[in-house]
């Protein structure tokens, strides 16, 4: 079955600094590739989604990530962070084909004013 | 109103008691889990399903017992209830659309289930 590694468990940054998250994924197929957000007492929602085509991906509230098939990396990025951006994130993996769906750790993200 | 819907939201209950948690979806997604999340660990697979009357194992299975009968119910039963399995439960559907399109996974709100 498939990995996904997060690192930085927890960042705390300050709103407008830019904010990079690392994933990284152990499978040597073609995958589908998801980054999830889930605000305090939420449930996960989407924030974008990689199944094939440009590796650079734009998603909802500024934030974008890069797919670098040869790093097995799908990073998260967002250029000036703010206080509502405050969540656990999560990158997620599934092996084209197979629909089981794998999530990494997270990374808990607080923002300051 | 379409989406996927758990049920309880909140459950306390004894250990060695049976405890089941329901998900329903409205979208005839192929494609349902069930996923357990705990802190320092994200979240972990317990079950899931490619169809109705197919169900496998994943990350975590071990006191839990899943049905799939009908393809929008993907109930969960912890048969005799352990503090280990407290902890935030959420269920999620994803759709397998035409020409091997597949969607992404939706999440129902969660059931926060405590074990005393």
């Amino acid at each position: 079955a498939q990995s996904v590694s997060q690192h930085n468990h927890h960042v705390i940054l300050s709103e407008a600094a830019s904010l990079e998250l690392g994933c990284n994924y152990s499978y040597g197929g073609t995958v589908n590739l998801f980054w999830y957000v889930q605000y305090p007492g939420q449930h996960l929602q989407l924030l974008l989604k990689y199944f094939s085509g440009d590796p650079l991906v734009k998603g909802i509230k500024g934030f974008e990530a890069e797919f670098i098939k040869s790093k097995f990396s799908f990073n998260l990025r967002k250029p000036s962070v703010q206080w509502s951006d405050t969540a656990e994130y999560f990158c997620a993996v599934s092996p084209y084909g197979n629909n089981r769906l794998a999530f990494g750790k997270g990374n808990q993200v607080v923002v300051i004013p | 109103d379409a989406g996927i819907t758990q049920s309880p939201r909140y459950k306390i209950t004894e250990t060695g008691r049976q405890v089941t948690l329901m998900c329903h979806q409205t979208w005839s997604h192929s494609y349902m889990f069930w996923y357990r999340q705990d802190l320092g660990h994200g979240l972990r697979l317990i079950y899931y399903s490619a169809a109705a009357d197919i169900t496998d194992k994943g990350e975590v299975p071990d006191g839990y017992v899943v049905s799939r009968s009908k393809t929008e119910n993907f109930p969960l039963t912890l048969e005799s209830a352990t503090r280990s399995q407290t902890s935030v439960y959420f269920c999620a559907s994803l759709g397998q659309g035409a020409k091997d399109r597949r969607t992404e996974a939706f999440f129902g709100q969660g059931t926060r289930l405590t074990v005393v």
